[in-house]
């Protein structure tokens, strides 16, 4: 148990559809992040969020937006998604967002998501 | 601009062989240096991580070397086992524009034969 939970675990939808996926950490971590994994590419990194703040968003088209209610929830709300947007996304927690010397991230299972 | 390479891509050794997993970096100047796992369809887990000043560390048969004027690191895995099987995934937290950042490489799928 890695202490991140990810919400659902697969998500089917339409180039019309809005969606929402759930991060949840129960490490006591006040940074939280999402990162996009596709097929034969480097995990990238999308939001970075430091005690409920965003900090970074790396280029991330407006059709993901990210929401932080409390350190330990992020969602990431989808809406007019492309076919290109199916890979798998991915939720971590660190102590704090600037990843120092001795800082590592723990990450949830992911959601895999398809666009049709 | 900070790159990341993993070589091989894949690779399949048989059950208790020793086998060492590469990584190199272009710019030397990072904070550290961390060798993840992930299993199909699941997320990360860290295995070890070497701060910039450290040379290497150490976890059970896991070892992992770290040569920051070279741009390298190795993974060092002692008698695989079947449960070794996963992808293997380097990543180096370095500074990009006065911000700190955590760049991935593409891995390395490790297949050991029982």
């Amino acid at each position: 148990e890695t202490g991140v939970t990810q919400t659902p675990r697969h998500l089917v939808m339409g180039m019309t559809n809005k969606k929402s996926l759930k991060c949840e950490q129960h490490l006591g971590h006040n940074a939280m992040y999402w990162y996009k994994q596709s097929a034969k590419k480097p995990l990238e990194l999308m939001f970075v969020y430091s005690l409920e703040e965003r900090v970074e968003n790396n280029s991330v088209p407006s059709r993901f937006s990210p929401e932080c209610p409390n350190s330990s929830h992020l969602f990431l709300h989808l809406h007019t998604l492309q076919p290109e947007d199916s890979a798998l996304y991915l939720c971590a927690s660190s102590q704090e967002w600037r990843p120092g010397p001795m800082e590592t991230q723990y990450f949830g299972p992911g959601t895999r998501l398809l666009v049709l | 601009k900070q790159e990341v390479t993993q070589i091989p891509a894949a690779l399949s050794v048989p059950e208790g062989e020793n086998l060492v997993l590469n990584c190199s970096f272009t710019d030397s100047a990072i904070y550290n240096l961390q060798w993840f796992r992930q299993d199909p369809g699941k997320g990360l887990t860290s295995l070890l991580l070497i701060q910039s000043s450290q040379r290497e560390q150490t976890s059970g048969r896991l070892n992992a070397s770290l040569d920051k004027s070279s741009g390298r690191s190795t993974l060092y895995i002692a008698a695989s086992q079947p449960g070794d099987s996963a992808t293997y995934l380097c990543a180096v937290t370095t500074r990009v524009n006065r911000d700190d950042k955590i760049i991935f490489g593409k891995g390395t799928r490790l297949h050991i034969l029982p």
